[in-house]
């Protein structure tokens, strides 16, 4: 298994301003995963973070707005730029050792985030 | 369309009573996940299956890929088994898929 830690654990921010999420884990993992969960919903798919590289952005995520860093095995950064209230989410990261299916994915404990 | 349909959305049972969740899928997969997410959001795996049975404590899960329909069992349910439980499908060669979640509140 991994151990995931993310950080902050909640915050509450106002309209227009940034907030940057990091993600530890305990050992080298090949990828990294941002994941939104906004009231009520399920999971989706922000981006893939590569090590060494741009992060891979889903459909309806932009770079601009959610800028991903990743400067090793072990660690990722997700930035929610110019936040509005409707970006109040658990934002939670993901790790898996490798890409096939019987890779299993593994959580982190989730930044419950309120745009004021 | 929602490729995992997971039943029900809400629940709420008395400590001891077995608890059964289901999970229906659309699409052809790889293999099948449940997680646990708790109040505060995180979440811990619990089961990664492609066929048959696993078992894990009062846990179980069990899936029939040709009926694309997975459940979850908790026997001897206790309050601290309270929280969300979220099924999610791996495609093949495609990114993970998950349900809404199904929320269990188990009365002490």
């Amino acid at each position: 298994s991994a151990v995931i830690s993310q950080k902050p654990s909640r915050d509450i921010c106002q309209r227009g301003t940034s907030l940057t999420i990091q993600c530890q884990v305990d050992s080298q993992v090949t990828m990294m995963f941002w994941y939104r969960q906004q009231p009520g919903q399920s999971l989706t798919l922000i981006a893939t973070a590569n090590q060494g590289s741009e992060a891979t952005y889903e459909s309806g995520f932009v770079i601009d707005k959610f800028p991903i860093s990743r400067p090793n095995l072990t660690f990722s950064t997700l930035t929610v730029s110019n936040m509005s209230p409707e970006d109040s989410s658990i934002y939670l990261c993901s790790v898996a050792r490798g890409n096939t299916p019987a890779d299993e994915q593994f959580f982190g404990p989730g930044t419950r985030l309120t745009v004021l | 369309k929602n490729e995992v349909e997971q039943s029900p959305q809400n629940l709420t049972a008395q400590e001891g009573e077995f608890i059964t969740i289901n999970c229906s899928y659309s699409v052809g997969i790889s293999a099948l996940h449940w997680l646990q997410q708790h109040p505060g959001g995180g979440i811990v795996s619990l089961f990664m299956l492609s066929s048959g049975k696993k078992k894990h404590g009062r846990l179980i899960a069990t899936i029939n890929i040709q009926e694309k329909h997975s459940s979850l069992h908790i026997t001897a349910s206790h309050p601290r088994d309270s929280a969300v439980y979220i099924c999610a499908v791996r495609p093949r060669d495609d990114k993970i898929i998950f349900g809404k979640g199904t929320r269990l509140h188990i009365l002490p």
